[in-house]
């Protein structure tokens, strides 16, 4: 069966300091992958999403950047957090077919606040 | 660009009601919408998938319709108890990449 993997669950960081999520996906190959965060209140919003590695692809401009160095490896990363990046990131893979069937899976998310 | 609107924001109802969650999108042309539920600091659990082709999906107490046409779909959940109470999503996937656009989702509480 399939898994999806991110961490850390929590994380407190100060403003001007960088970051790094990591998003590992097992028991499937080539998935797409997908970062999405949500800010209090609001709803999710897609940042990046990846059908390849060295693939990426930007859905909003701003502080950060993805990267797919493995098949099922999916990091997302700043060099300066800001206070605005302040949210709950969610990684999330699919199969990738197209299919009207497909479905997205989520991992259990990363509460991060900039300070 | 698709956009996804969900009525009512919040909800709250005494345990066992009945209760429909609206979900409305502006472009019909979808692959599929898919209904998730969300605990509080959790990630997202997926209930229910329509595809494009299909009318409705039933899932235990849990039946989602689908109309295409009008852009728009509801989330029935009968018989509702205090488990039930968390925020539910509704989200479509669309577009030439295939991207999964959320709404806001209605925040259930379910009163015992």
């Amino acid at each position: 069966s399939q898994t999806i993997h991110q961490w850390p669950a929590t994380l407190v960081q100060p403003v001007g300091s960088p970051l790094s999520l990591e998003c590992t996906v097992e028991g499937t190959s080539n998935p797409n992958l997908y970062w999405y965060r949500q800010a209090a209140g609001r709803g999710l919003q897609l940042l990046f999403y990846s059908v390849g590695i060295g693939q990426i692809s930007s859905e909003v401009p701003q502080n950060l950047s993805a990267s797919r160095p493995q098949d099922r490896q999916f990091i997302l990363s700043s060099k300066k957090l800001l206070l605005s990046d302040s949210g709950f990131y969610l990684c999330a893979w699919s199969r990738g077919t197209g299919s009207t069937n497909e479905k997205l899976f989520f991992g259990s998310g990363t509460q991060l606040s900039v300070l | 660009k698709q956009e996804v609107t969900q009525i009512p924001a919040a909800l709250s109802v005494p345990e066992g009601e009945n209760l429909v969650l609206n979900c409305s999108f502006t472009d019909s042309a979808i692959y599929n919408l898919q209904w998730f539920r969300q605990d509080p600091g959790k990630g997202l659990t997926s209930l229910l998938l329509i595809q494009s082709s299909q009318r409705e999906q039933t899932s235990g107490r849990l039946n989602a319709s689908l109309d295409k046409s009008s852009g728009r779909s509801t989330l029935y959940i009968a018989a509702s108890q205090p488990g039930d109470s968390a925020t539910y999503l509704c989200a479509v996937f669309s577009g030439s990449a295939r991207q999964l656009t959320f709404g806001s989702g209605t925040q259930l509480t379910v009163l015992p």
